[in-house]
């Protein structure tokens, strides 16, 4: 089966900066691959997905970057603002199934005022 | 338009007691599925559903039993609750075509003793 490993498990970054998480996975029949955001207490939720045949995708402060060669996908978020901090999660599955994605581990990610 | 409905919120159970944890929707989703989260691990496909009468496992079934009689509902069934299954439970459902977006429910914390 699909195993999606997520780096680094904790970021924490100033006010301003951008973070960068990032992610690999074993499939390489995958073709979804969406970030969600789970603040705490709260259930996950989209903030952007990439299917295999674009190669970036951006969202105004959040880009996703895939290189299916290498089988990695990173999520990038510039100008980070306080209400940035949660932990975000990848997940690697297929376009004709997003309910059998598989998740990273999760980052957490902490933007200092 | 209630999205992704799951009861209850929190449950404490003792180990060998059986319980059904609820899922609704009301977005016509073809695809609805159960994860566990635990802390550090993500979150971990436990059974999904590609439409009423339809079901398969996904990463962890073990010890839970799922049926979808109707589209809208897919309950999730602890056959004999254990300590390792104290985690908190997210429904989530999606479409079969155009936006994969996964709708999750706002999670059910379980505590086995």
């Amino acid at each position: 089966g699909e195993n999606v490993e997520q780096h680094p498990s904790t970021l924490s970054v100033q006010e301003g900066d951008s973070a960068v998480i990032k992610c690999t996975y074993s499939d390489s029949a995958s073709n979804y691959f969406p970030w969600y955001k789970q603040e705490l207490g709260k259930r996950p939720q989209l903030i952007i997905d990439i299917r295999s045949n674009v190669g970036e995708k951006k969202d105004q402060r959040i880009a996703v970057t895939l290189n299916k060669t290498a089988k990695h996908f990173s999520l990038h978020i510039t100008e980070t603002q306080p209400e940035d901090s949660a932990v975000y999660f990848c997940a690697a599955g297929y376009n004709t199934n997003a309910g059998k994605s598989t998740f990273g581990d999760g980052t957490t990610l902490t933007v200092k005022p | 338009n209630a999205g992704v409905t799951q009861t209850p919120k929190f449950q404490v159970l003792k180990t060998g007691q059986s319980m059904t944890l609820q899922c609704a929707q009301d977005m016509n989703h073809e695809y609805m599925s159960w994860y566990r989260q635990d802390p550090g691990m993500g979150l971990r496909l436990i059974h999904y559903s590609v439409g009423a009468g339809i079901t398969d496992q996904g990463e962890v079934p073990n010890g839970y039993n799922v049926s979808r009689s109707t589209t809208e509902d897919f309950p999730l069934r602890l056959l004999s609750a254990a300590p390792s299954q104290t985690s908190v439970y997210f429904c989530a459902s999606s479409y079969s075509s155009g936006r994969r977006e996964l709708f999750f429910g706002e999670g059910s914390r379980l505590t086995v003793l």
